[in-house]
């Protein structure tokens, strides 16, 4: 089946910098789109969420962006904190209209270096 | 509000025994939902519960059974343990199986099988 999928496994950037999160998705069909935020030892933590029928979205230091067109989605986090290392995964709601599920990337490992 | 609370933390089991993992949802959630994350597959989605009714089950062997309680708790069985069965095991809550409902998951359970 269709899943989504990660660009890096790891990024690491300095802190105060912005960071970049990419994600590919290749369901179409997909209409609503979340970002968790993984620390180690503790179950994925809501960031964001988008639907299809926007193109961004923003919230407290984060933003994601939907491109429809590419089926790319991005989380964008600004001024990155060393409390923002952690694993970030995209998922997407899978299957309109019938029972759905959220289906997860393989995650991006994200260091932020002092 | 109290979070989702998923018992026990850790557990270890030899090949061969069944386990049952617990999950109390948030206060006034009505659906649960099960995940499976281990390194190498990442975060797959075992069923999903609402009222107590399976609304959905993702590509897992029968081996994997779930159940929940008319007050939303929630418990999960894997019987006849395998190696591969040792992954983290997470349990997320949300309010109902809506469009748009976003999960919020537990610490999950770290089951190791010997």
């Amino acid at each position: 089946g269709e899943s989504v999928g990660l660009h890096l496994p790891t990024l690491s950037v300095q802190e105060g910098d912005n960071s970049i999160i990419n994600c590919a998705y290749s369901n179409s069909a997909s209409d609503y789109f979340i970002w968790y935020k993984q620390e180690s030892g503790k179950g994925p933590q809501f960031i964001i969420d988008i639907r299809s029928n926007m193109d961004k979205r923003q919230g407290q230091r984060v933003t994601v962006l939907l491109n429809k067109t590419v089926k790319h989605l991005s989380l964008q986090i600004a001024a990155t904190q060393p409390g923002d290392s952690a694993v970030y995964f995209c998922a997407e709601n899978f299957a309109p209209g019938s029972a759905r599920q959220l289906t997860f990337g393989s995650g991006t490992q994200l260091t932020v270096l002092p | 509000k109290a979070g989702v609370t998923q018992t026990p933390r850790y557990l270890i089991k030899t090949r061969g025994q069944q386990v049952t993992l617990s999950c109390s949802p948030i206060s006034g959630h009505r659906s649960v939902s099960w995940y499976q994350q281990t390194p190498g597959q990442g975060l797959q989605f075992l069923f999903e519960y609402f009222s107590e009714t399976q609304r959905n089950k993702g590509n897992f062997p029968g081996r994997f059974s779930g159940r929940q309680f008319s007050n939303s708790r929630s418990e999960m069985n894997v019987s006849t343990l395998e190696l591969g069965d040792s992954a983290l095991y997470l349990c997320a809550s949300r309010p109902s199986t809506a469009d748009g409902e976003k999960l919020f998951f537990g610490s999950g359970t770290q089951l190791s099988v010997l």
